[in-house]
């Protein structure tokens, strides 16, 4: 089986702009969540989805956002990008909610200038 | 979700066994214990998972003390690969999602 699919990897933007990342989870996978990690505040989880509708948020600003769809691929995206949010973003995959077996991506590595 | 305190660094010489601890003093009865570890630049890696008694997997042994207050990840025969940051998190099986909880981790240095 293939693993989780983040693209893109890397990629630099200016604030202000925004980004989208997208995640595509292990074959039969339903659980979709996100995670920021940054070299100040760790791992910080932003949100889960589960058979499109999303079922926990973090404590992170509107500007982030996500989505997922049926054949269960979620994308997130940052609106309105601040310097802070230069961070390693983590997609997750897990067969069903709850399980707490999560199977991370190779993240995506996003520098805002 | 239940805290949980690891210490931040631990050195392990290659080919022994690697033993991190964990605590998690206010664990209640529902929450179990996971451990993930993160090797630079990727994603973390599940490890091993359990609620009271002891497991073993290819990877690692979980012990888990009898009042489940701590917990031990032991890796048998540490390689040079197995450097890496360690996480213990303490969450629900069925709990409303999975939205793990992590704290600072152990960063372990496998030396040769």
């Amino acid at each position: 089986k293939a693993g989780v699919t983040q693209t893109p990897r890397y990629l630099i933007k200016t604030r202000g702009q925004q980004v989208t990342l997208s995640c595509s989870p292990i074959s039969g996978h339903r659980s979709v969540s996100w995670y920021q990690q940054t070299p100040g505040q760790g791992l910080q989880f932003l949100f889960e989805y589960f058979s499109e509708t999303q079922r926990n948020k973090g404590n992170f600003p509107g500007r982030f956002s996500g989505r997922q769809f049926s054949n269960s691929r979620s994308e997130m995206n940052v609106s309105t990008l601040e310097l802070g949010d230069s961070a390693l973003y983590l997609c997750a995959s897990s067969e069903r909610a709850g399980g707490g077996e999560l199977f991370f991506g190779e993240g995506s590595r996003l520098t805002v200038l | 979700d239940a805290k949980t305190t690891q210490p931040p660094s631990m050195d392990c010489a290659e080919g022994r066994a690697a033993n991190l601890p964990c605590n998690h003093s206010t664990i209640s009865g529902n929450e179990y214990v996971y451990w993930y570890r993160q090797i630079h630049s990727q994603g973390p890696q599940y490890i091993i998972h359990g609620l009271k008694n002891n497991e073993t997997n290819e990877m690692a042994s979980l012990i888990i003390t009898e009042d489940r207050k701590s917990s031990t990840l032991i890796l048998p025969h540490a390689t040079l690969r197995d450097t890496a940051v360690y996480y213990c998190i303490v969450s629900p099986l069925n709990n409303a999602g999975n939205m793990l909880t992590f704290g600072g981790g152990t960063r372990l240095m496998v030396k040769p």
